[in-house]
């Protein structure tokens, strides 16, 4: 069963810290990954997307990394912001479906 | 944001009651999508649609129903809602764009979500 698993659930840090969010999956075969930020109340607004051929693509402050092997991927915020408290989605999508696999996202909270 | 718009944004209704959730859209595209968020678990697909004569179902079509009337506008019923279709609905939207219709790469852009409470 395809499965996508996000660390840590939760993570509280201080503005101007930087912070990795982690996720794993198990999606095969694997089309691409595509990380979502979900503020309080809206509809997640999509943040990067990876290929097997991409292992880093940035956007700002947000970067993220791509290990196809491990079937691995991270989200690191550099220096961050009140604006990026909010819930990170993971998903991944096989090949030949057009049915996502949504991770559970882990919750930021920027304090200042 | 306002390129998708819900509506209702909120509704509370009692069980065995007929509810539609409607959406639309101004960006243009011809795929649209109808997923549910519950606490603590990922968002899921119940439906989706690449064109007006388009209809498939997704991960958890059972008890839901859809109707594409046209390019911009996609409504999602609940034909006798029950408790534990309580959630977060979202509608988004697609463009495959050169990819073509092989593609799940492209970006989806989600409406602002209808929370939706069955009695």
């Amino acid at each position: 069963k395809n499965q996508v698993e996000q660390s840590p659930q939760s993570l509280i840090i201080l503005e101007g810290k930087n912070c990795t969010l982690q996720c794993n999956y198990t999606v095969s075969p694997f089309s691409n990954l595509r990380w979502y930020k979900q503020d309080t109340g809206r509809g997640p607004v999509s943040l990067t997307i990876m290929t097997f051929s991409e292992n880093t693509k940035s956007n700002g402050r947000y970067t993220a990394t791509l290990d196809a092997d491990t079937k691995q991927s991270s989200l690191h915020i550099t220096a961050s912001q009140l604006s990026d408290s909010a819930s990170y989605i993971c998903v991944v999508s096989a090949m030949g479906s057009y049915i996502p696999t949504f991770g559970r996202g882990t919750s930021l909270i920027v304090h200042p | 944001d306002a390129d998708v718009t819900q509506t209702p944004r909120n509704r509370i209704t009692k069980t065995g009651k007929r509810i539609m959730l409607e959406c639309s859209q101004t960006k243009g595209h011809d795929r649209m999508y109808w997923y549910r968020q519950d606490p603590g678990l990922g968002l899921r697909l119940i439906y989706y649609s690449f064109d007006v004569k388009d209809i498939n179902k997704g991960e958890i079509s059972d008890g839901y129903s859809v109707s594409r009337q046209a390019q911009a506008k996609f409504s999602l019923s609940l034909e006798s809602a029950i408790p534990n279709q309580t959630a977060l609905y979202f509608c988004a939207t697609s463009d495959p764009g050169l990819a073509g219709a092989i593609s799940s790469t492209d970006t989806q852009y989600f409406g602002p979500g209808t929370r939706l409470t069955v009695l």
